[in-house]
């Protein structure tokens, strides 16, 4: 299957931590993928973790993949306003680019 | 140096009308990709162009859509007629090679009424 879901909406406060979950179901993923989008604007991609990883980090960025539940989450530390956004948790299967994409997670960030 | 740029940002039309969506890539990239997010939905794989050479054209809903790439340059998607359910935001993205980085446009909004 090519499903890979999210929740739709996310808010935090300013400062706090931000986690935005991800579940896929093709265990065949080689890449996994996080998208910002942020208003009227295209998507831009945030960071990217292999598929025989189980962690990244970048910065604020924290990204965790578990394999066995096919569960990938994007953490932001310190999350600011300019973070509000909409993410995009998307897989890419073997070495060819079809990336399928979830249906994105707004977040909204408050002061 | 430009990135992907498309073209209408936004186009409103009636059911039954016609609307040609444009996409320049990045200059030099072979790879250039078509996809649609529906309101609210995940975004959708449409079709993959290696040149002007259809690659992939699996996620094309139906034949009401055309998409063309003569001269492997910039690429055109045609919804003739268009209907309700096709409004949604039309994302292309061109990448260097099949194995790159995706860069994104902007998308073009798309609204049929």
């Amino acid at each position: 299957g090519e499903d890979v879901e999210q929740s739709l909406f996310l808010s935090v406060r300013e400062g706090d931590s931000s986690v935005i979950n991800c579940t896929y179901t093709d265990s065949s993923s080689t890449y996994l993928y996080w998208y910002k989008q942020e208003p009227g604007a295209g998507l831009q991609l945030l960071t990217y973790i292999f598929s025989n990883m189980d962690m990244k980090q970048d910065q604020r960025l924290t990204v965790l993949l578990n394999k066995k539940d096919k569960h990938l989450s994007l953490r932001i530390a310190d999350t600011q306003t300019g973070d509000s956004a909409i993410y995009f948790c998307a897989e890419r299967i073997g070495g060819y680019q079809k990336v399928t994409f979830g249906t994105g997670t707004k977040l909204q960030v408050i002061p | 140096e430009a990135g992907v740029t498309q073209f209408p940002s936004h186009s409103v039309i009636e059911k039954g009308q016609t609307v040609t969506l444009r996409c320049d890539p990045i200059s030099g990239h072979d790879n250039l990709y078509w996809y649609r997010r529906v309101m609210g939905k995940e975004i959708k794989f449409l079709l993959h162009f290696v040149k002007e050479s259809k690659q992939d054209e699996s996620g094309m809903p139906n034949n009401r859509f055309l998409a063309e790439r003569t001269g492997g340059t910039y690429s055109t998607l045609k919804v003739q007629p268009a209907e309700l359910e096709d409004s949604g935001v039309y994302f292309c993205a061109s990448s260097q090679d099949s194995a790159g980085e995706l860069f994104f446009g902007e998308g073009s909004r798309l609204t049929v009424l």
